[in-house]
């Protein structure tokens, strides 16, 4: 299958303090790519659909001033999270479609970041 | 949008005994329904997946139902193993939304 890559692993922060998360896709180029949180215990929810080139698509519930998202090339998306909060901390995992694969639902995900706000 | 409901949220079994999972789904226009497994602070990984054109797919000791017209999917795991511990997820997409509904997760604890 195809290769999501995403930086960090893991990330500790002061409260105030912004943070940015990296998604590549190593193998293939990634029209689109999603963002999701996973609270501890909790399954994964839909922050944002990023798609190369044009403004991310945010769920509702999710700031976008506050989750600022950036997919400038087919092969990366960043995920900033500004001003970080303690209920900010949670697992950011990505995930990325390629061209041919858009329409068939099958996504590959990141390693996950780890994000702890102090 | 979507709504995926999951059952049950956490499930015991002896080794050697099978697993079932089921999930519901709301929007019919979904068409694509994966199964993921994820072990503590790893990403989920695809364990297996079926299309709406599809009513049942089996790989090895894992296997996957799908009922359209109840709107409901199962996951069937035969002759557990203790490295099936995990927490599984469905999920279910439509060619509309692209992105993943995520059911709420059950965890699987397979006693040796």
């Amino acid at each position: 299958g195809a290769v999501v890559s995403q930086h960090p692993s893991w990330v500790i922060c002061k409260s105030g303090t912004s943070v940015k998360i990296e998604c590549r896709s190593l193998d293939f180029q990634a029209t689109t790519m999603f963002w999701y949180r996973q609270f501890p215990k909790q399954s994964l929810m839909l922050m944002a659909t990023s798609n190369e080139g044009s403004k991310a698509t945010y769920e509702q519930g999710v700031e976008k001033d506050k989750f600022l998202i950036n997919h400038a090339s087919l092969t990366l998306s960043t995920l900033t999270v500004t001003s970080a909060h303690p209920e900010d901390s949670s697992f950011y995992i990505c995930s990325a479609s390629g061209t041919l694969r858009l329409n068939t639902g099958e996504l590959f995900f990141g390693e996950g970041s780890r994000l702890t706000v102090l | 949008g979507e709504n995926v409901e999951q059952h049950p949220s956490t499930l015991s079994v002896q080794e050697g005994d099978s697993a079932v999972i089921k999930c519901t789904y709301s929007d019919s226009a979904s068409n694509y329904f994966p199964w993921y497994k994820q072990e503590l602070g790893k990403r989920p990984q695809l364990i297996i997946d079926i299309r709406s054109n599809v009513g049942e797919k089996k790989d090895q000791r894992i296997a996957v139902t799908l009922n359209k017209t109840a709107k409901h999917f199962s996951l069937h795991i035969t002759e557990t193993q203790p490295e099936d511990s995990a927490v599984y997820f469905c999920a279910a997409t439509s060619p509309g939304r692209r992105a993943l509904t995520f059911g709420s997760g059950t965890r699987l604890q397979v006693q040796p």
